[in-house]
């Protein structure tokens, strides 16, 4: 079955921290990962995409990772702000011919001042 | 300004009634989506067009209905038949269908049934 599982479900730091999100999955076979920022209420944004053959990719503070032999990546922030507090979604498209993405259900990250 | 809209951004019903979201994009994406996200779910897919007068249902199609009729809009109708229709409906557009290519996202419509 194709699931995508994200971790922690929510996560409190303090403003300049670093965290880092997990994100591990069964789609297959696999075409890409994302992930998204969500604030509340609104649509989620993309940070960055993996392919097969990619194993980092950076967004400014946001660097994600990706073992395609595991299936795991992980997003790792960098000297968080008060604006980083939001969802983030980890999403993995199969490489189907048609479409097929799944979505994970979001890891919650609050930044405090 | 090129992007994708969703109206209104708050809609209140009565049980019983129909009624439609409005998602419209000036990308030029041959492919449109809607999800439907519930608190502490992943977005959950509802329907998918990959081209004008072509949409295919998702993983929870029931109780709800589109049409795409015009490239650049997909309006969702939400029917008396959904059991649970209050929730937060995204809709997203992508160059094409095939799940290679970014999904943008609107701002969301939170629907309100009572």
């Amino acid at each position: 079955k194709n699931q995508v599982e994200q971790s922690p479900q929510s996560l409190i730091i303090l403003e300049g921290k670093n965290c880092t999100l997990q994100c591990n999955y069964t789609v297959s076979p696999f075409s890409n990962l994302r992930w998204y920022k969500q604030d509340t209420g609104r649509g989620p944004v993309s940070l960055t995409i993996m392919t097969f053959s990619e194993n980092t990719k950076s967004n400014g503070r946001y660097t994600a990772t990706l073992d395609a032999d595991t299936k795991q990546s992980s997003l790792h922030i960098t000297a968080s702000q008060l604006s980083d507090s939001a969802s983030y979604i980890c999403v993995v498209s199969a490489n189907t011919g048609g479409f097929k993405t799944i979505f994970g259900a979001g890891t919650r990250l609050f930044v405090k001042a | 300004d090129g992007g994708i809209t969703q109206s209104p951004k708050y809609l209140f019903r009565k049980e019983g009634q129909n009624v439609t979201l409005s998602c419209e994009q000036n990308l030029n994406h041959d492919a449109m989506y809607w999800y439907r996200q519930d608190p502490g779910q992943g977005l959950r897919l509802i329907y998918y067009s990959q081209i004008v007068n072509d949409f295919q249902k998702g993983d929870i199609a029931e109780g709800y209905s589109v049409s795409r009729e015009k490239k650049e809009s997909f309006p969702l109708t939400v029917t008396s038949a959904q059991k649970n229709p209050t929730a937060f409906y995204l809709c997203a557009s992508s160059l094409s269908g095939t799940g290679a290519y970014e999904q943008y996202f609107g701002p969301g419509t939170r629907l309100t049934v009572t």
